[in-house]
């Protein structure tokens, strides 16, 4: 039972231009999402998060996305930079409790010169 | 601010044998948790420890075990190894647990094979 997705498990876009990661989720518990980036040989490290009773969130280039009715929710990166390369792991939380992170199966962002 | 650790980096052993592997949270963080991520795949929740208390358990057979102690740094045991068991086992640790959202931070992870 796959309760969050991350349906494209590649994506290549061309630097500077708009980066859009998309994550789909089925349980309506959820009520806290997050981004993680990966690189090879590292842990994940957290990008940005929304809270559900939001529908967007901005941090610098970054922007999260959330449309609750449509249980989606995506990753604008703007402009797209070479360093932006690495596996990006959409994850949700239930609050309370243990907040495990539940995450969908990585989508990975090469971004070409 | 020492960030999350894992030891070892990474580890063969054999089907049936059993492993044991470490995590140093993040200084003045109370919680870890442990995830496996097979190939190709997302972290899946192992369990939680909150103050040395199992906090919450994913869907593991119970020869997955844990320990926390009381500096916070924890372990994760594997008993009777099986080859699907091959996966990064990561450790995140966190502040505290509750109604508010506490950031995991993520070490490294232990790469594990069985052979």
């Amino acid at each position: 039972d796959q309760q969050v997705k991350q349906n494209s498990p590649s994506l290549s876009v061309q630097e500077g231009r708009i980066s859009i990661l998309n994550c789909d989720y089925t349980n309506s518990m959820f009520d806290y999402f997050l981004w993680y980036k990966k690189y090879p040989a590292e842990g994940p490290t957290f990008l940005i998060s929304i809270s559900s009773i939001k529908d967007k969130n901005e941090d610098g280039r970054f922007t999260v996305f959330l449309n609750k009715s449509a249980k989606h929710l995506s990753l604008h990166i703007v402009p797209s930079q070479p360093g932006d390369s690495a596996v990006y792991f959409c994850a949700a939380s239930a609050l309370g409790g243990a907040q495990k992170l539940v995450f969908g199966q990585g989508t990975r962002l090469t971004i070409n010169p | 601010e020492t960030g999350v650790t894992q030891s070892p980096t990474h580890l063969i052993k054999t089907r049936g044998q059993q492993v044991t592997l470490r995590c140093s949270s993040q200084s003045g963080h109370n919680t870890v948790s442990w995830y496996q991520q097979a190939l190709g795949q997302g972290p899946q929740f192992i369990f939680q420890y909150y103050r040395e208390e199992e906090n919450g358990r994913g869907n593991f057979p119970p020869r997955f075990s844990g320990l926390q102690f009381p500096n916070y740094s924890s372990e994760l045991n594997v008993n009777a190894l099986e080859l699907d068991d091959s996966a990064l086992y990561l450790c995140a640790s966190s502040l505290g647990a509750g109604e508010a959202y506490n950031e995991q931070f993520f070490g490294p992870g232990t790469r594990l094979t069985v052979l």
